[in-house]
C-alpha cells in the first residue's frame, strides 16, 4: 500500500536554528496537508499544498510541495521554544484516502 | 465551544474488559474518522465514516467496532482489551470524505489496558 514517510524521526535544535523536515511518497500525491500536534496536544491543521512544485509561507515556516508531487518539505526559520511538537505531513493519492506520514518530532533547546 | 469532544480523556482498564470511547463533532461534518496513535507517534487511521456509512475499514481486530447514530457522531467499542490496545485514540472529522477536507481532531483518549 501506499507509504508516506518522513525524515528525520527527531530533530533537537538550539533555539534560533532553523529546522527541515522532509516528506517522500512512494506515489504521485493529489494534495499535501500539513499538520503540528504539541506535547500532549492533538494534531492541528496547518496548511495544504495542491500544485505541482508550489510554495506557501506562514511567518516563519516555508512548505514546497515537489514537481513530481511525491515529496514535500517544511522548513522553519529561526526556530523558538513554541516550535516544539510533532510535525506531520498528509497527502492522498489515487483513492480519497489522507494517508499521514510517519512524523518529525522537534525538540528546541532554549 | 470545543468542535470535536472526546470522553473520557483517560481510560484505564484490565485486559479482557470491554470499553467504549464517545465522540462527538459540532461542526456540521459529514465525515468522521478515529485514528490510533502508539507510543512512536505514528498516527494510523481505523475507520472512517461519511454520512454515517462506513468508508474506511483499516485492517483492525474485529474486537473494534465503530457506530454512527448521526452524523455527529462516532463512538468506538473495543471488546476483550488486550495490552497492545493501549495506545492514544483520536477522533477527528471533516467536511467531506476527499482527502482535500481539513481534519479536525478530538483532544484525544489516552487508554491504558493492564
Amino acid at each position: 500500500g501506499q507509504q508516506v514517510m518522513q525524515i528525520p524521526q527527531y530533530q533537537h535544535v538550539q533555539e534560533g536554528e532553523d529546522f527541515t523536515t522532509y516528506c517522500n511518497s512512494s506515489t504521485t500525491l493529489s494534495n499535501i496537508q500539513w499538520y503540528k500536534q504539541r506535547p500532549g496536544g492533538h494534531p492541528v491543521f496547518l496548511i495544504q499544498l495542491v500544485k505541482s512544485g508550489e510554495v506557501k509561507k506562514q511567518k516563519r515556516l516555508t512548505f514546497q510541495f515537489g514537481e513530481a508531487k511525491k515529496n514535500s518539505s517544511l522548513h522553519i526559520t529561526a526556530t523558538q521554544t513554541t516550535d516544539v511538537g510533532t510535525y506531520f505531513c498528509a497527502g492522498t493519492d489515487s483513492s480519497y484516502k489522507l494517508i499521514f506520514g510517519s512524523g518529525t518530532r522537534l525538540l528546541v533547546r532554549p | 465551544d470545543t468542535a470535536v469532544s472526546q470522553t473520557p480523556k483517560y481510560l484505564v482498564t484490565q485486559m479482557g474488559n470491554d470499553k467504549s470511547i464517545k465522540c462527538e463533532q459540532n461542526l456540521g461534518h459529514d465525515t468522521m474518522y478515529w485514528y490510533k496513535q502508539d507510543s512512536k507517534k505514528f498516527l494510523k487511521i481505523m475507520f472512517s465514516y461519511n454520512n454515517k456509512e462506513l468508508i474506511i475499514n483499516e485492517t483492525v481486530p474485529n474486537r473494534f467496532s465503530p457506530k454512527s447514530p448521526d452524523k455527529a457522531h462516532l463512538n468506538l467499542h473495543i471488546n476483550s482489551l488486550e495490552l497492545g490496545d493501549s495506545a492514544v485514540y483520536f477522533c477527528a472529522s471533516s467536511r467531506g470524505a476527499s482527502g482535500y477536507n481539513e481534519q479536525f481532531f478530538g483532544p484525544g483518549t489516552r487508554l491504558t489496558v493492564l
